[in-house]
């Protein structure tokens, strides 16, 4: 079974400031997608940014950035110019590729401080 | 285009009864997922429907159960509830069953069902 580590129970970033999220993962497959999700305060869970494990080149959308290192199954999230908006609960989350089923880690709940 | 519609968004129950929560999946999503979060359990994978058919289970008793319908809406049912049901209950919804990660999973503001 795949299993997701999430140590960072919570972190803190000023505004403007870059901040990196922690995530390892484990698995025995070879053709996986790993995900980082948003939950605000709304609780609606929001996709942030995807990688695809065959792929080397790590994902970036605007100001999200991922390190994929797929040897030591790491998924960092970098966020870069924080702002007050990105503050809300982050999971970082593993998918099998023949299948839809998403295991999560315990989640990374980011303040983002003036 | 409407996203994942869940209702209702609150729900309080007796221990004991059941519940019918409702998930309206985007247009054109075939695939509907369920998640029960908790602060003790996190997220947790209940079970997903594609053309109205479970292919996928999650390790919950048999008290948890849900459908498909033909316009891809879909409920899930927990019955004899517990105590330690209470959580919020997320739907996704997501094009097709497996697949490459176009597929990937938008999910609904969820129910947040309390039971007393």
């Amino acid at each position: 079974a795949q299993t997701v580590t999430q140590s960072q129970p919570e972190m803190s970033v000023q505004e403007a400031e870059t901040v990196t999220l922690s995530c390892t993962y484990d698995t025995s497959e070879s053709d996986y997608y790993l995900f980082w999700y948003k939950q605000p305060p709304s609780r609606q869970m929001i996709l942030v940014i995807r990688q695809e494990a065959y792929k080397q080149q790590n994902a970036t959308e605007n100001r999200f950035s991922v390190n994929f290192q797929k040897a030591a199954k790491s998924f960092s999230l970098k966020i870069s110019d924080s702002q007050l908006g990105d503050a809300a609960m982050y999971f970082c989350a593993y998918r099998s590729a023949g299948a839809s089923k998403l295991t999560f880690g315990t989640g990374t709940r980011l303040q983002v401080t003036l | 285009k409407a996203g994942v519609t869940q209702t209702p968004r609150y729900l309080i129950k007796t221990r004991g009864q059941q519940v019918t929560l409702s998930c309206s999946p985007i247009s054109g999503h075939r695939s509907v997922s369920w998640y029960q979060q908790t602060p003790g359990q996190g997220l947790q994978f209940l079970f997903e429907y594609f053309s109205e058919t479970q292919r996928n289970k999650g390790n919950f008793p048999g008290r948890f159960s849900g459908r498909q319908f033909s316009n891809s809406r879909s409920e899930m049912n927990v019955s004899t509830l517990e105590l330690g049901d209470s959580a919020l209950y997320l739907c996704a919804s997501s094009l097709a069953f497996f697949g490459r990660a176009k597929h990937e999973a938008f999910f609904g503001q969820g129910t947040r069902l309390t039971v007393v």
